[in-house]
């Protein structure tokens, strides 16, 4: 089985800072990982995912995110935050080997930017 | 390309009554998922349908949740009867296809109170 947790429930930071939301996963397969975004009242949108490959992946907005093996860890980092960045992220995984493509979220991180 | 659709986007119920909640997937989408959000965590799956058959449901409280994708487009969630810990926001999300690295586009979610 998998888990994901995320290790900061609020993170505040200033316009223009950098900001890393943090994500650790548990599992005992090989996995996919996932970042989604969800702003107030809407559904969830895929910001980035890493599936092989290079371990740094892009995503959408300005946002990366850093896939470490050894430390189980999938960050999201953006170096330059603007207002309209405040939203809530959920970190997700899912088994490689899953036909069905389940997804595990963590708890989410609600970032919130300040002038 | 349109979007995920759910309707209605929110709902108010006394305990013990029933309700439904309606989702139409993105053209074209063999799979589609519906996921309980309760508040302050992430979105975890209640029921996936591939085309019109039901893939996962393992975490569905099958004593008073029912869901159904007839013809493999449209599908329906019902609670029969609600209890006050279904208030929760719940997430209708389909996919081209399944497999654990297709990306899920999630529709706008309907909230749901139990007074």
């Amino acid at each position: 089985a998998q888990s994901v947790t995320q290790l900061d429930s609020q993170v505040p930071v200033f316009e223009e800072a950098p900001v890393e939301l943090r994500c650790n996963y548990s599992s005992s397969v090989s996995v996919y990982l996932f970042w989604y975004v969800q702003y107030p009242n809407q559904g969830l949108q895929l910001l980035l995912k890493y599936l092989s490959g290079s371990t740094l992946v892009k995503g959408i907005n300005g946002f990366e995110a850093e896939f470490n093996k050894s430390q189980t860890s999938f960050h999201l980092r953006k170096p330059s935050v603007h207002i309209s960045d405040t939203a809530e992220y959920f970190c997700a995984v899912s088994d490689r080997d899953n036909q069905g493509g389940k997804l595990i979220f963590g708890q989410g991180t609600e970032l919130s930017v300040k002038p | 390309e349109a979007g995920v659709a759910q309707s209605p986007r929110y709902k108010i119920i006394e305990k013990r009554q029933s309700v439904a909640f309606w989702c139409n997937p993105i053209s074209g989408h063999a799979t589609l998922y519906w996921y309980q959000q309760i508040l302050g965590q992430g979105p975890k799956l209640l029921i996936q349908f591939q085309n019109n058959g039901v893939v996962d449901d393992s975490q569905l409280p099958k004593d008073r949740f029912s869901a159904e994708r007839l013809k493999g487009v449209d599908s329906t969630l019902k609670i029969q009867p609600a209890k006050l810990e279904d208030s929760a926001v719940y997430l209708c999300a389909s996919s081209l296809s399944p497999g654990a690295g297709q990306p899920q586009h999630f529709g706008d979610g309907t909230r749901l109170s139990i007074l």
